[in-house]
Protein backbone atom coordinates (compact mmCIF):
# COMPACT_ATOMS: atom_id res chain seq x y z
CA UNK A 1 0.00 0.00 0.00
CA UNK A 2 1.38 2.94 -1.25
CA UNK A 3 -0.38 5.34 1.49
CA UNK A 4 -2.02 7.05 -1.48
CA UNK A 5 -5.89 7.31 -1.89
CA UNK A 6 -7.61 7.91 -5.15
CA UNK A 7 -11.24 7.49 -5.56
CA UNK A 8 -13.70 6.60 -7.20
CA UNK A 9 -11.67 3.30 -8.06
CA UNK A 10 -13.88 2.87 -11.43
CA UNK A 11 -16.05 5.77 -13.12
CA UNK A 12 -18.27 5.07 -16.13
CA UNK A 13 -20.14 8.32 -17.64
CA UNK A 14 -21.23 9.60 -21.22
CA UNK A 15 -20.10 11.98 -23.44
CA UNK A 16 -20.64 15.46 -22.27
CA UNK A 17 -20.47 14.90 -18.49
CA UNK A 18 -18.60 16.35 -15.74
CA UNK A 19 -16.75 14.09 -13.63
CA UNK A 20 -14.40 14.73 -10.63
CA UNK A 21 -11.66 12.18 -9.43
CA UNK A 22 -10.09 12.70 -5.96
CA UNK A 23 -6.70 12.19 -4.37
CA UNK A 24 -5.67 12.31 -0.76
CA UNK A 25 -1.69 12.40 -0.76
CA UNK A 26 0.39 9.96 1.39
CA UNK A 27 1.17 11.48 4.89
CA UNK A 28 3.49 14.63 4.72
CA UNK A 29 3.89 14.65 1.32
CA UNK A 30 3.17 17.60 0.30
CA UNK A 31 3.20 17.38 -3.47
CA UNK A 32 0.44 15.96 -5.86
CA UNK A 33 0.98 14.78 -9.55
CA UNK A 34 -1.64 13.86 -11.96
CA UNK A 35 -0.85 11.39 -14.99
CA UNK A 36 -3.21 9.94 -17.57
CA UNK A 37 -2.45 6.44 -18.98
CA UNK A 38 -4.53 5.21 -22.06
CA UNK A 39 -4.65 1.28 -22.53
CA UNK A 40 -1.45 0.35 -23.43
CA UNK A 41 0.52 3.65 -23.32
CA UNK A 42 2.95 5.38 -21.43
CA UNK A 43 2.28 7.44 -18.37
CA UNK A 44 1.20 11.74 -19.65
CA UNK A 45 2.03 14.11 -17.04
CA UNK A 46 -0.88 16.39 -16.58
CA UNK A 47 -0.08 18.43 -13.63
CA UNK A 48 1.58 19.04 -10.42
CA UNK A 49 0.70 20.78 -7.03
CA UNK A 50 2.95 21.76 -4.32
CA UNK A 51 1.61 23.16 -0.97
CA UNK A 52 -2.07 24.01 -2.39
CA UNK A 53 0.17 26.26 -5.42
CA UNK A 54 0.22 24.81 -9.14
CA UNK A 55 4.08 24.17 -9.80
CA UNK A 56 3.68 22.58 -13.46
CA UNK A 57 1.63 21.91 -16.04
CA UNK A 58 1.52 19.58 -18.65
CA UNK A 59 -0.27 18.55 -22.25
CA UNK A 60 -3.10 19.16 -19.92
CA UNK A 61 -6.48 19.89 -21.73
CA UNK A 62 -8.64 23.03 -21.66
CA UNK A 63 -11.47 20.99 -20.19
CA UNK A 64 -9.39 19.55 -17.65
CA UNK A 65 -8.52 21.34 -14.21
CA UNK A 66 -7.47 20.48 -11.12
CA UNK A 67 -6.85 21.78 -7.55
CA UNK A 68 -5.26 21.36 -4.43
CA UNK A 69 -7.05 21.97 -1.17
CA UNK A 70 -5.52 23.21 2.35
CA UNK A 71 -5.66 19.71 3.62
CA UNK A 72 -3.52 18.91 0.72
CA UNK A 73 -6.13 16.65 -1.19
CA UNK A 74 -6.33 17.03 -4.75
CA UNK A 75 -9.31 16.78 -7.58
CA UNK A 76 -8.56 16.22 -11.29
CA UNK A 77 -11.74 17.72 -13.11
CA UNK A 78 -12.56 16.61 -16.38
CA UNK A 79 -15.72 17.99 -18.15
CA UNK A 80 -17.20 17.89 -21.61
CA UNK A 81 -16.35 14.49 -21.65
CA UNK A 82 -15.13 13.03 -25.10
CA UNK A 83 -14.50 8.87 -26.14
CA UNK A 84 -10.70 9.76 -26.12
CA UNK A 85 -10.42 10.61 -22.68
CA UNK A 86 -11.27 7.12 -21.46
CA UNK A 87 -8.12 5.91 -19.63
CA UNK A 88 -6.75 5.35 -16.02
CA UNK A 89 -5.87 8.34 -13.96
CA UNK A 90 -2.92 8.26 -11.87
CA UNK A 91 -2.00 10.40 -9.14
CA UNK A 92 1.08 10.46 -7.00
CA UNK A 93 2.68 12.05 -4.62
CA UNK A 94 5.84 12.84 -2.86
CA UNK A 95 7.52 15.05 0.23
CA UNK A 96 8.89 18.08 -1.67
CA UNK A 97 7.85 19.75 -4.90
CA UNK A 98 11.02 19.42 -7.09
CA UNK A 99 11.15 16.06 -9.51
CA UNK A 100 14.13 14.95 -7.45
CA UNK A 101 11.62 12.81 -5.52
CA UNK A 102 10.64 9.52 -6.09
CA UNK A 103 6.88 9.61 -6.53
CA UNK A 104 4.37 7.35 -4.98
CA UNK A 105 1.36 6.23 -6.74
CA UNK A 106 -2.40 5.74 -5.85
CA UNK A 107 -4.24 2.66 -7.87
CA UNK A 108 -5.91 4.90 -10.20
CA UNK A 109 -9.26 5.93 -11.53
CA UNK A 110 -10.68 3.90 -14.37
CA UNK A 111 -12.24 6.42 -16.22
CA UNK A 112 -14.69 4.81 -19.36
CA UNK A 113 -16.83 7.29 -21.65
CA UNK A 114 -19.34 5.70 -23.78
CA UNK B 1 10.00 19.44 -27.19
CA UNK B 2 12.46 17.23 -24.63
CA UNK B 3 11.70 12.72 -25.48
CA UNK B 4 12.24 10.28 -23.19
CA UNK B 5 12.24 6.94 -25.20
CA UNK B 6 12.64 3.50 -23.85
CA UNK B 7 13.65 -0.06 -26.44
CA UNK B 8 12.42 -2.29 -26.53
CA UNK B 9 8.52 -1.69 -26.36
CA UNK B 10 8.46 -5.24 -25.54
CA UNK B 11 10.66 -8.33 -24.83
CA UNK B 12 9.68 -11.51 -24.28
CA UNK B 13 11.99 -13.80 -22.60
CA UNK B 14 12.58 -17.76 -21.30
CA UNK B 15 12.56 -18.29 -17.69
CA UNK B 16 16.51 -17.84 -16.74
CA UNK B 17 17.43 -15.53 -19.34
CA UNK B 18 18.77 -12.14 -19.19
CA UNK B 19 16.70 -9.15 -20.18
CA UNK B 20 17.47 -5.31 -20.40
CA UNK B 21 15.58 -2.32 -21.32
CA UNK B 22 17.79 1.50 -22.76
CA UNK B 23 16.28 5.04 -21.74
CA UNK B 24 17.25 7.70 -23.57
CA UNK B 25 16.48 11.02 -23.07
CA UNK B 26 17.24 13.68 -25.57
CA UNK B 27 18.28 15.91 -22.90
CA UNK B 28 20.45 15.98 -19.71
CA UNK B 29 18.93 14.62 -16.60
CA UNK B 30 19.84 15.65 -13.29
CA UNK B 31 18.58 12.14 -11.67
CA UNK B 32 16.89 9.56 -13.20
CA UNK B 33 14.48 6.67 -11.80
CA UNK B 34 12.78 3.47 -12.53
CA UNK B 35 9.53 2.55 -11.81
CA UNK B 36 7.89 -0.91 -12.65
CA UNK B 37 4.36 -1.49 -13.20
CA UNK B 38 2.59 -5.11 -12.86
CA UNK B 39 0.19 -5.67 -15.09
CA UNK B 40 -3.74 -3.89 -13.68
CA UNK B 41 -1.10 -2.39 -11.25
CA UNK B 42 0.10 1.05 -10.60
CA UNK B 43 3.57 2.58 -10.57
CA UNK B 44 6.03 1.50 -8.35
CA UNK B 45 9.44 3.38 -7.87
CA UNK B 46 12.74 1.55 -7.66
CA UNK B 47 15.33 3.28 -7.96
CA UNK B 48 17.43 7.09 -8.49
CA UNK B 49 20.51 7.28 -9.87
CA UNK B 50 21.91 11.05 -9.49
CA UNK B 51 25.45 10.60 -10.74
CA UNK B 52 27.10 10.31 -13.67
CA UNK B 53 28.04 6.74 -14.15
CA UNK B 54 26.47 5.32 -11.48
CA UNK B 55 25.69 1.97 -11.04
CA UNK B 56 23.34 0.72 -8.60
CA UNK B 57 22.00 -2.78 -7.86
CA UNK B 58 18.94 -4.93 -6.09
CA UNK B 59 19.61 -7.87 -6.16
CA UNK B 60 18.89 -9.62 -9.79
CA UNK B 61 18.37 -5.97 -11.07
CA UNK B 62 21.53 -3.36 -12.21
CA UNK B 63 20.77 0.33 -12.80
CA UNK B 64 23.24 2.43 -14.82
CA UNK B 65 23.39 6.12 -15.41
CA UNK B 66 25.40 6.91 -18.27
CA UNK B 67 28.09 9.04 -17.99
CA UNK B 68 26.41 12.24 -20.33
CA UNK B 69 23.63 11.44 -17.52
CA UNK B 70 21.09 11.07 -21.08
CA UNK B 71 20.65 8.00 -21.06
CA UNK B 72 20.54 4.36 -18.44
CA UNK B 73 19.50 0.96 -18.24
CA UNK B 74 18.17 -1.61 -16.56
CA UNK B 75 19.20 -4.86 -16.20
CA UNK B 76 17.41 -7.90 -15.22
CA UNK B 77 19.33 -11.15 -14.64
CA UNK B 78 17.95 -14.29 -14.93
CA UNK B 79 14.46 -13.73 -15.07
CA UNK B 80 11.51 -14.64 -13.12
CA UNK B 81 8.14 -14.76 -13.34
CA UNK B 82 7.27 -12.04 -10.87
CA UNK B 83 9.42 -9.24 -13.13
CA UNK B 84 6.79 -9.48 -15.14
CA UNK B 85 5.52 -5.83 -16.17
CA UNK B 86 6.09 -2.78 -17.17
CA UNK B 87 9.72 -0.70 -16.61
CA UNK B 88 9.35 2.87 -16.78
CA UNK B 89 11.93 5.51 -16.35
CA UNK B 90 11.54 8.89 -15.60
CA UNK B 91 13.40 11.82 -15.53
CA UNK B 92 12.87 15.74 -14.41
CA UNK B 93 11.61 17.99 -17.44
CA UNK B 94 14.06 20.29 -19.47
CA UNK B 95 11.62 22.95 -18.94
CA UNK B 96 10.43 22.73 -15.43
CA UNK B 97 12.38 21.05 -12.68
CA UNK B 98 8.76 19.80 -11.24
CA UNK B 99 7.88 17.92 -13.99
CA UNK B 100 8.40 14.45 -14.06
CA UNK B 101 8.96 12.91 -17.52
CA UNK B 102 8.21 9.33 -17.95
CA UNK B 103 9.84 7.09 -20.64
CA UNK B 104 7.26 5.43 -23.32
CA UNK B 105 8.41 1.74 -21.27
CA UNK B 106 9.60 -1.61 -22.12
CA UNK B 107 6.44 -4.26 -21.62
CA UNK B 108 8.45 -7.37 -20.03
CA UNK B 109 6.77 -10.85 -20.78
CA UNK B 110 8.70 -14.17 -19.40
CA UNK B 111 7.44 -17.60 -20.65
CA UNK B 112 7.55 -20.16 -17.45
Amino acid sequence: DSGVTQTPKHLITATGQRVTLRCSPRSGDLSVYWYQQSLDQGLQFLIQYYNGEERAKGNILERFSAQQFPDLHSELNLSSLELGDSALYFCASSPRGGAASPLHFGNGTRLTVT
Amino acid sequence: GQQVMQIPQYQHVQEGEDFTTYCNSSTTLSNIQWYKQRPGGHPVFLIQLVKSGEVKKQKRLTFQFGEAKKNSSLHITATQTTDVGTYFCAGPSADSSYKLIFGSGTRLLVRP
